[in-house]
C-alpha cells in the first residue's frame, strides 16, 4: 500500500541552527501539506504546496519556514534558525489531485524535532 | 470560522465497554468534509473516516461507528466493546474544499485521549 515517508524520525537540533524535514508523498498525489503538534497539543496546519507554489499557509508559517519540491518527489520543510518553541512533532501529508473529490489526506509517521 | 470542538479530553474505560467521543464543528461553507483520526503511543496518525457534508448516512465499521448530524454540526464517534488496543488520542478534523474542489487544510480538534482499561 502505497504510504508517505518521512525522514529522520527523530531529529535533535541546536537553537539557531537550520534543519530541514523530508516527505516523500505519495506519487500519484499532487496536493502536499505540513503539520505540526506541539507535544500533547493539537495538530495545526503549516502550509499547502500545489503546483510547485504555496496555496495556503497559516500564521505559524513565518518567514523562517520555507518548502520545496526539489526533484520531483520529495517534499521538504526547512526551518532557517530554530527556536526552543519550534520543537515538535512535524507531519507531512499528501492527497490526491485537483477535481478528485472525495478524498483524504495522508499522512507520514512524522518528525520528532528537539531544539536544544 | 472554522472551528473544531471535542469538548472531552480524557476519557476512561474498562475493556468491553461501549464509549462515544464528541466532536462539534462550526463552518459557514455548505461543502466540506469531517474526518476522524487516531493517534497511538507510537505517534503515527492513522485515518479512520471521512465524511462529505452532502453525506448525512451513519456508518459502521466493524466496532467503530460514526453519527453524522448536520442539524447540530456534530460528528460524533462510538467503539463499540472497546478493547486495550483502542487506547490512543482520537482527533476529529474539518476541511472546507479549496478552489479545486478537493479538499483544503485540515483543522483539528484537540483530541480525546482514551484510555481501555482490562
Amino acid at each position: 500500500e502505497p504510504e508517505v515517508t518521512q525522514t529522520p524520525s527523530h531529529q535533535v537540533t541546536q537553537m539557531g541552527q537550520e534543519v530541514i524535514l523530508r516527505c516523500v508523498p505519495i506519487s500519484n498525489h499532487l496536493y502536499f501539506y505540513w503539520y505540526r503538534q506541539i507535544l500533547g497539543q493539537k495538530v495545526e496546519f503549516l502550509v499547502s504546496f500545489y503546483n510547485n507554489e504555496i496555496s495556503e499557509k497559516s500564521e505559524i508559517f513565518d518567514d523562517q519556514f520555507s518548502v520545496e519540491r526539489p526533484d520531483g518527489s520529495n517534499f521538504t520543510l526547512k526551518i532557517r534558525s530554530t527556536k526552543l518553541e519550534d520543537s515538535a512533532m512535524y507531519f507531512c501529508a499528501s492527497s490526491e489531485a485537483e477535481g478528485v473529490m472525495n478524498t483524504e489526506a495522508f499522512f507520514g509517521q512524522g518528525t520528532r524535532l528537539t531544539v536544544v | 470560522a472554522q472551528k473544531v470542538t471535542q469538548a472531552q479530553t480524557e476519557i476512561s474505560v474498562v475493556e468491553k465497554e461501549d464509549v462515544t467521543l464528541d466532536c462539534v464543528y462550526e463552518t459557514r461553507d455548505t461543502t466540506y468534509y469531517l474526518f476522524w483520526y487516531k493517534q497511538p503511543p507510537s505517534g503515527e496518525l492513522v485515518f479512520l473516516i471521512r465524511r462529505n457534508s452532502f453525506d448525512e448516512q451513519n456508518e459502521i465499521s466493524g466496532r467503530y461507528s460514526w453519527n453524522f448530524q448536520k442539524s447540530t454540526s456534530s460528528f460524533n464517534f462510538t467503539i463499540t466493546a472497546s478493547q486495550v488496543v483502542d487506547s490512543a488520542v482520537y482527533f476529529c478534523a474539518l476541511s472546507e474544499t479549496n478552489y479545486g474542489g478537493s479538499q483544503g487544510n485540515l483543522i483539528f480538534g484537540k483530541g480525546t485521549k482514551l484510555s481501555v482499561k482490562p
